[in-house]
């Protein structure tokens, strides 16, 4: 079974400072990693996505990733936080292939407060 | 809005009720998910058509749920007998079928609450 695990529920952190926002995976073979954003009210929006190859992935509003495979981690950064970040971050995994492999695997979220 | 849309947006029900939810996909995405969502929790998967084929489907869904994507385009998910534990978020998104590394893109959601 394939599971998400994002170990802060809540992380501060100043504008303009850098962010990162934790992610680990468990998945067999490899895997699908993708990061989305909610905010309130409003349905998940992609960010980014790791599918093969440069270990570091940029997305969209700035936001980065980068895999790490023996750590199978997938952590979310951004060098310099706006206000307009804050909102709830989740990862999500789906394996490469066999059962559920067409399902996303969703961790609990992390909220990011951006502080002015 | 070529959006993924969700109606309707809110539903309050009496327990014991049934309730229908419609789910209009991005047009030409033949991959269609449904989640659910409970306060502080990530999406739980539920279901997953290709097509008008139902492929997969989770052990969340009871058989008080079902699903239908009759013609491949909008898809509908009804639960029978609402619970108070069937209050949730429910999402729906789509996909296209360029291999398994497309990302899915979500509706805004219909908040469901039962009293």
């Amino acid at each position: 079974a394939q599971s998400v695990a994002q170990p802060e529920d809540q992380v501060n952190v100043a504008e303009g400072n850098p962010l990162t926002v934790k992610c680990t995976y468990s998945v067999s073979g490899n895997p699908y990693l993708f990061w989305y954003v909610q905010y309130p009210n409003r349905g998940l929006q992609f960010l980014l996505k790791y599918i093969t190859g440069d270990n570091l992935v940029k997305g969209s509003y700035g936001f980065e990733a980068e895999f790490n495979k023996s750590q199978t981690s997938f952590h979310l950064k951004k060098p310099s936080a706006l206000v307009s970040d804050s909102a709830l971050y989740f990862c999500a995994v789906r394996a490469y292939s066999g059962a559920g492999s067409y399902q996303l695997t969703f961790g609990k979220g992390t909220k990011l407060s951006v502080i002015p | 809005d070529t959006g993924v849309s969700q109606d309707p947006r809110h539903k309050i029900t009496k327990r014991g009720q049934n309730v229908t939810f419609r789910c209009d996909p991005i047009s030409e995405h033949n991959r269609l998910y449904w989640y659910r969502q409970t306060l502080g929790q990530g999406p739980e998967f539920l279901t997953y058509f290709q097509n008008e084929a139902q492929l997969e489907k989770s052990r969340l869904l009871s058989d008080r749920f079902s699903a239908e994507r009759p013609k491949g385009s909008f898809s509908t998910l009804e639960i029978q007998r609402t619970e108070q534990g069937d209050s949730a978020m429910y999402l729906c998104a789509s996909s296209t079928t360029t291999g398994l590394n497309t990302e899915a893109f979500f509706g805004q959601g219909t908040r469901l609450t039962v009293v």
